[in-house]
């Protein structure tokens, strides 16, 4: 069974930086593309950014292209998001998930889902 | 970048069909037959329910399917279930910056 674990989400000032770890268990993690997906607390779904299973290939949103870092250690079955210079817009619950395959282009879904973390920018 | 439209509310009563609507673009739902749909229920993650447009994952029921015409895409839900209630996001592959954009989200209502 697919299980996907969030952790390092908390509170952080606008500025500030966070580093989110996704543990990934039940397949082989490098075999797989994954991804961060945010979500305001009742509000939609926003894709963040993706990696391929080799880490060789990344992808972001505009929204936080040039302040947000995707990478992955194949060998802890680990994905991690460094989130840097944080606004208070980027207030969510992020979520890890899995592609279907291990690249990225040309894929959009996402078929396991892990329970999120919740990252809450403010002063 | 623009989410797709879906209505905010649909309802039904235990039964009947609904259809949730998704309408984007010729950049996204109208480029490719890449378009998916999500379920969440209150304090629970996203479960894949259609990709492809049309394509089940192995263990979501028959009665959900999807379709697709020009730049619109539809989920529809047959013998709605109390289990139904819940929110629903379409995905789409997109040829922008950015490759994935979703829908706004659609909250069912099983009267």
């Amino acid at each position: 069974e697919v299980q996907l674990l969030e952790s390092g989400g908390g509170l952080v000032q606008p500025g500030g930086s966070l580093r989110l770890s996704c543990a990934a268990s039940g397949f082989t993690f490098s075999t797989y593309a994954m991804t961060w997906v945010r979500q305001v607390p009742g509000k939609g779904l926003e894709w963040v950014s993706g990696i391929g299973g080799s880490g060789g290939s990344t992808y972001y949103a505009d929204s936080v292209k040039g302040r947000f870092t995707i990478s992955r250690d194949n060998s802890k079955n680990t994905l991690y998001l460094q989130m840097n210079s944080l606004r208070a817009e980027d207030t969510a619950l992020y979520y890890c998930a899995k592609y279907p395959t291990v690249v990225i282009r040309g894929q959009y879904y996402f078929d396991s889902w892990g329970q999120g973390t919740l990252v809450t920018v403010s002063s | 970048q623009s989410a797709l439209a879906q209505p905010a509310s649909v309802s039904g009563s235990p039964g009947q069909s609904i259809t949730i609507s998704c309408t984007g673009t010729s950049s996204d739902v109208g480029a490719y037959n890449f378009v998916s749909w999500y379920q969440q229920h209150p304090g629970k993650a996203p479960k894949l329910m259609i990709f492809d447009v049309n394509k089940r994952p192995s263990g979501v029921s028959s009665r959900f399917s999807g379709s697709k015409s020009g730049n619109t895409a539809s989920l529809t839900i047959s013998g709605l279930q109390a289990d139904d209630e819940a929110d629903y996001y379409c995905n789409s592959y997109t040829v922008n910056s950015t490759p994935v954009v979703f829908g706004g989200g659609t909250k069912l209502t099983v009267l």
